[in-house]
């Protein structure tokens, strides 16, 4: 399979945990982009990579979360100390650049905190 | 930060039927996004258009820059066809994917 993967599918955890998801982009595109989506809403941007390089991060993001993509290749987001409104689904997606590619998005990963 | 309103919310066809979704945004751009999502949440591009009209199998997409609008036609609908069908545009007219707005998305379902 050579699309965009995303691990866990899906995670229930109790709030005040940490829990991390992870990315893997198609193997030759660079651009790689998380995003939140909750019940009934769009997508909305979380932060994006070009390499290993973390280039914007969204106000949504707070300090709580952090996103990683240390060879420039799958990508780490972890949640610390999770809130009940973190609960929401988290897609990754990638494209081999940020201009003119097509973006090619994984299944998500649904996170429900308790 | 790019506003993005699609319509309808919700649409119910039977089978067979020609189907149009509308976008609208505030904004110039460079390219539009259509993206289907199914239940499970895995979504699928479908087109990235930046002029004119792109064609795929029954489904085609245009859209008009000066209007700020862009529509998804589905010919010959089938059930399979049902997801939420959900443009997304950059916030400005020299971005292309980062930070995409995405519009709520419209919810089709196609009655056998």
């Amino acid at each position: 399979d050579t699309g965009v993967s995303q691990d866990p599918r899906h995670k229930i955890t109790k709030r005040g945990q940490n829990v991390t998801f992870r990315c893997d982009p198609i193997s030759e595109h660079n651009r790689l982009y998380w995003y939140r989506q909750t019940l009934g809403q769009g997508p909305e941007f979380l932060t994006y990579f070009q390499n290993e390089a973390q280039l914007e991060k969204s106000r949504l993001l707070s300090d709580r979360f952090s996103a990683e993509r240390p060879k420039g290749s799958f990508s780490t987001l972890e949640i610390q100390r999770t809130e009940q409104g973190d609960s929401a689904m988290y897609l990754c997606a990638s494209s081999i650049d940020g201009v003119t590619g097509e973006l090619f998005f994984g299944e998500g990963s649904r996170l429900t905190v308790l | 930060k790019n506003e993005v309103e699609q319509s309808p919310q919700n649409l119910t066809a039977q089978e067979g039927e020609f189907i149009t979704i509308n976008c609208s945004y505030s904004v110039g751009i460079s390219a539009l996004h259509w993206l289907q999502q199914h239940p499970g949440g895995g979504i699928v591009s479908l087109f990235m258009l930046s002029s004119g009209k792109k064609k795929h199998g029954r489904l085609i997409a245009t859209i008009n820059i000066q209007e700020k609008h862009s529509s998804l036609h589905i010919t010959a609908s089938h059930p399979r066809d049902s997801a939420v069908y959900i443009c997304a545009v950059p916030p400005i007219s020299n971005f292309g994917n980062e930070k995409l707005t995405f519009g709520t998305g419209t919810r089709l379902t196609i009655i056998p």
